[in-house]
């Protein structure tokens, strides 16, 4: 079974500053099928990065993913006051099919 | 535009059951895969399996079999999810999601439904 260990579990930043947000898989991901959602509270989550770098509709280019394998990257270039929310990564084609990280809360420092 | 509409919120209580209904519009309901998402207050994402709309065929997660069940109204491109013998363990934010198979990735969301199981 895979399994997706996102770290920091909460980061501290300021606006302006730059976040770096992990996600490693206990095995590689199949065809990078690695997407990350960004959470605010009440609210469903938003699709933002899929097959690892591909950024979804309408999201802006301060966020970009990277990485293949097992390990994944979230950066935000410069952290706006409507970024500070909680992102999770999720895998799909492993076992079981759909998998998600425990999440990063992303906090004003 | 796609949208994922969902009922409103249910207070029920143990050992009742619970429908929640998940309305499509905006694309063709039967060529992407439904699924339904978990969580529980203040914790995480839980996926709680998928039901492809096309063969109507669903598959559920561990932990899921048994008291949960998938259906469809192709009619009216509605999934639904019942739950049944509610614990108070069952008190979630429930969503339905459209799966993008060739993605890998889950592209629209409906806003959820909380079911509330408390005496």
């Amino acid at each position: 079974e895979i399994v997706l260990t996102q770290s920091p579990g909460t980061l501290s930043l300021s606006p302006g500053e730059r976040a770096t947000l992990s996600c490693r898989a206990s095995q590689s991901v199949s065809s990078n099928y690695l997407t990350w959602y960004q959470q605010k509270p009440g609210q469903a989550p938003r699709l933002l990065i899929y097959g690892a770098s591909s950024r979804a509709t309408g999201i802006p280019d301060r966020f970009s993913g990277s990485g293949s394998g097992t390990d994944f990257t979230l950066t935000i270039s410069r952290l706006e006051p409507e970024d500070f929310a909680v992102y999770y990564c999720q895998q799909y084609g492993s076992s079981p099919p759909i998998t998600f990280g425990q999440g990063t809360r992303l906090e004003i420092k | 535009q796609v949208q994922l509409v969902q009922s409103g919120s249910e207070l029920k209580k143990p050992g009742a059951s619970v429908k929640v209904s998940c309305k499509a519009s905006g694309y063709t309901f039967t060529t992407y895969t439904m699924i339904w998402v978990r969580q529980a207050p203040g914790q995480g994402l839980e996926w709680m399996g998928w039901i492809n709309t096309n063969t109507r065929i669903p598959a559920y997660a561990q932990g899921f079999t048994g008291r949960f069940v998938f259906s469809l109204d192709t009619s009216v491109s509605t999934a639904y999810l019942q739950i049944t013998s509610l614990k108070a363990e069952d008190t979630a934010v429930y969503y339905c999601a459209r799966l993008w198979t060739a993605a890998g990735t889950v592209d629209y969301w409906g806003q959820g439904t909380l079911v509330t199981v408390s005496s």
